[in-house]
Order: structure tokens, then C-alpha cells, then sequence
């Protein structure tokens, strides 16, 4: 079966701190890997997008990098804010066929605090 | 205005009692998928629709069904809903990409919180 699994599940940080939100994945055949953004209550935003030919993808202060070779994926965030406290999601589009594309597998999410 | 737009966004409702969310779209995209969110958990797929013609079972599709009415309109019903179908339920397109490529990207609604006593 394929999976994702996040670590670690929650994460409580100082203002100004630059931190790694891990995800790791079962099957290294992917057409992609995406990391979404939740506040409570809220849908997803999409933060960054990763497809299966690139190492890393980059946005302000987030930089994720994927190595299909060993199934991970992490999630840079450098200088945190108060403002980037939420839930942030791992999600892969795993290869099936051709038909995998936005049939995506969620990993449970870290929970992200950042306090002033 | 969103670009996915679900409603309701909030429903209480009781058991046996027959639902419908509602999801459209302004992106143009002919991908869309219905994914359900519990607690502590990721999201979990129940359907999804490549177009208007093509509707596909996704993880935990039973007890729900769903209706591609245009591309741009995509429904869940419960038929007759339970306890354990209490969630957060999201609606999401997909990217068509570049040269007919689909990148696989998604953009998500804002959710309908659904209750079921």
C-alpha cells in the first residue's frame, strides 16, 4: 500500500527560528509531491509544487526538496513567523498507470506553532 | 470571488437523511475530486472526474455517489448519511498544465463541515 507519513506530528517553535517539516513516502514511482497549507477551520492552500524531475522547489521563505531515491521530501522554512502557524500537509501523486495525476496521498500533517 | 466554491459550507444533519455538497469551479478545468478530511487524519479520496464522461471510485467511496453535472459543477451525495460520515469534506481541480500536460497541481475549496447526529 502506499503511504505518507509526516514528522513529527506537531512542532512549537520561537519566532525567528528556521525549521524542517519532514515527509517520506512508500513507493519511489511519483509524478509529484505537493505541500499544502491549513489554517484551522479553512481549506488548503498550496504552497509548493514538486514534480518527480526536480529537487527542489522554492517560494520566499519555503524551500522543499524531494529525493525519490529514498522516498523523502522536507519542507524548509527559514526565519518563522507568527503567521506560519498551521497545519502543513505532505501529499504525493503517486505513479498508476498514467492515471494518477491529482489522485493524491495525504500524510497526516504536522501541526506548526510558531510563538512570539 | 474563489475559484472553487463549495456549499453549503456548514451542515447538521440526521441520520438517514439523504445530503448533497455542491462544488463549482471558474478555473476551467475538466479534473475535479471530492476528498474527506477526519481529525488528526489526512485527507482520504472518494471520487473523482477526469471530465464530464469519465467518474471514477476513489479510496472510501462507499455510501457516497457523485454527479458531473458540467465541467465546471461537481456534486457528493450521501444518500443516507451516518454518524461516521461527520467530516470536513473538500472539493479540488486540477491543474491542466502546459501543452496538454497535466502538472497534477490542485487547488481546493474551502470545505463543507458536515454533521451528522
Amino acid at each position: 500500500k502506499q503511504e505518507v507519513t509526516q514528522i513529527p506530528a506537531a512542532l512549537s517553535v520561537p519566532e525567528g527560528e528556521n525549521l524542517v517539516l519532514n515527509c517520506s513516502f512508500t513507493d519511489s514511482a511519483i509524478y509529484n509531491l505537493q505541500w499544502f497549507r491549513q489554517d484551522p477551520g479553512k481549506g488548503l492552500t498550496s504552497l509548493l509544487l514538486i514534480q518527480s524531475s526536480q529537487r527542489e522547489q522554492t517560494s520566499g521563505r519555503l524551500n522543499a526538496s524531494l529525493d525519490k531515491s529514498s522516498g523523502r521530501s522536507t519542507l524548509y522554512i527559514a526565519a518563522s513567523q507568527p503567521g506560519d502557524s498551521a497545519t502543513y500537509l505532505c501529499a504525493v501523486s503517486f505513479n498508476a498507470g498514467g492515471t494518477s495525476y491529482g489522485k493524491l496521498t495525504f500524510g497526516q500533517g504536522t501541526i506548526l506553532t510558531v510563538h512570539p | 470571488d474563489a475559484d472553487v466554491t463549495q456549499t453549503p459550507r456548514n451542515r447538521i444533519t440526521k441520520t438517514g437523511k439523504r445530503i448533497m455538497l455542491e462544488c463549482s469551479q471558474t478555473k476551467g478545468h475538466d479534473r475535479m475530486y471530492w476528498y474527506r478530511q477526519d481529525p488528526g487524519l489526512g485527507l482520504q479520496l472518494i471520487y473523482y472526474s477526469f471530465d464530464v464522461k469519465d467518474i471514477n471510485k476513489g479510496e472510501i467511496s462507499d455510501g457516497y455517489s457523485v454527479s458531473r453535472q458540467a465541467q465546471a459543477k461537481f456534486s457528493l451525495s450521501l444518500e443516507s448519511a451516518i454518524p461516521n460520515q461527520t467530516a470536513l469534506y473538500f472539493c479540488a481541480t486540477s491543474d491542466p498544465g502546459l501543452a496538454g500536460g497535466d502538472t497534477g497541481e490542485l487547488f481546493f475549496g474551502e470545505g463543507s463541515r458536515l454533521t451528522v447526529l
